[in-house]
């Protein structure tokens, strides 16, 4: 199957600083990539679309300029959480979308887990 | 939005059991996809499904999509403990919303030996 990376996988942080993450395609190039949020037990939240060469599509509730998203190329899209805070913490968790004819599917990385200290 | 009803939220089971989790939806989706996750790591996919009625194995996996449209589930036969995961089910409305997918909240599944 598509391999997905996302680096780094574990980050810890000081308060008020910036954390950028990574997510790769390894073998396919993604037009499309997804950010999740995860917390302890819970389901996958959706943050963000990203769209190659254009603007994120951010979900409601989903601050912007808080996640900043760049999706510079067809194999890679970065989230950067800016000013970050305790409540930042969690596991984020990117997908790339591999589409061509009538399939259309997710692949995801292994997750970054961050902790803000 | 369109949402997902998962089910069971956890099940303990004895190796060598078969077990069936079910997702439901009020709304139409027109793929249905499985994953699961280990702790720690990202979702893995498991089985996609693409046609109203399809019935798609997977080594002991088995997976349904419902005619209906709004609902499928997934089988696995004679559980081993390494099936100890979170399984979730995600559903896809169309091609044409980029890819976007619902997530249920997931059944944790545990296998004792």
């Amino acid at each position: 199957g598509a391999v997905v990376s996302q680096h780094p996988s574990r980050v810890i942080c000081k308060s008020g600083t910036s954390v950028k993450i990574e997510c790769r395609s390894l073998d396919f190039q993604a037009t499309t990539m997804f950010w999740y949020r995860q917390f302890p037990k819970k389901s996958l939240m959706l943050m963000a679309t990203s769209n190659e060469g254009s603007k994120a599509t951010y979900e409601q509730g989903v601050e912007k300029d808080k996640f900043l998203i760049n999706h510079a190329s067809l194999t890679l899209s970065t989230l950067t959480v800016t000013s970050a805070h305790p409540e930042d913490s969690s596991f984020y968790i990117c997908s790339a979308r591999s589409a061509g004819g009538f399939t259309d599917t997710q692949y995801f990385g292994p997750g970054t887990r961050l902790t803000v200290l | 939005g369109q949402q997902l009803n998962q089910s069971p939220q956890s099940m303990f089971i004895q190796e060598g059991e078969d077990v069936s989790m079910n997702c439901t939806s009020s709304s139409i989706f027109n793929t249905w996809l499985w994953y699961k996750q280990d702790p720690g790591e990202g979702p893995v996919l498991l089985i996609a499904l693409y046609k109203a009625g399809e019935l798609t194995s997977n080594g002991r996996l088995t997976a349904q999509f419902g005619i209906t449209r709004k609902d499928s589930f997934l089988n696995i036969s004679a559980s081993i403990p390494s099936d100890v995961g979170i399984y979730f089910c995600a559903g896809q409305l169309s091609l044409t919303n980029a890819g976007k997918s619902t997530f249920g909240d997931g059944t944790t599944l545990t296998v004792k030996p």
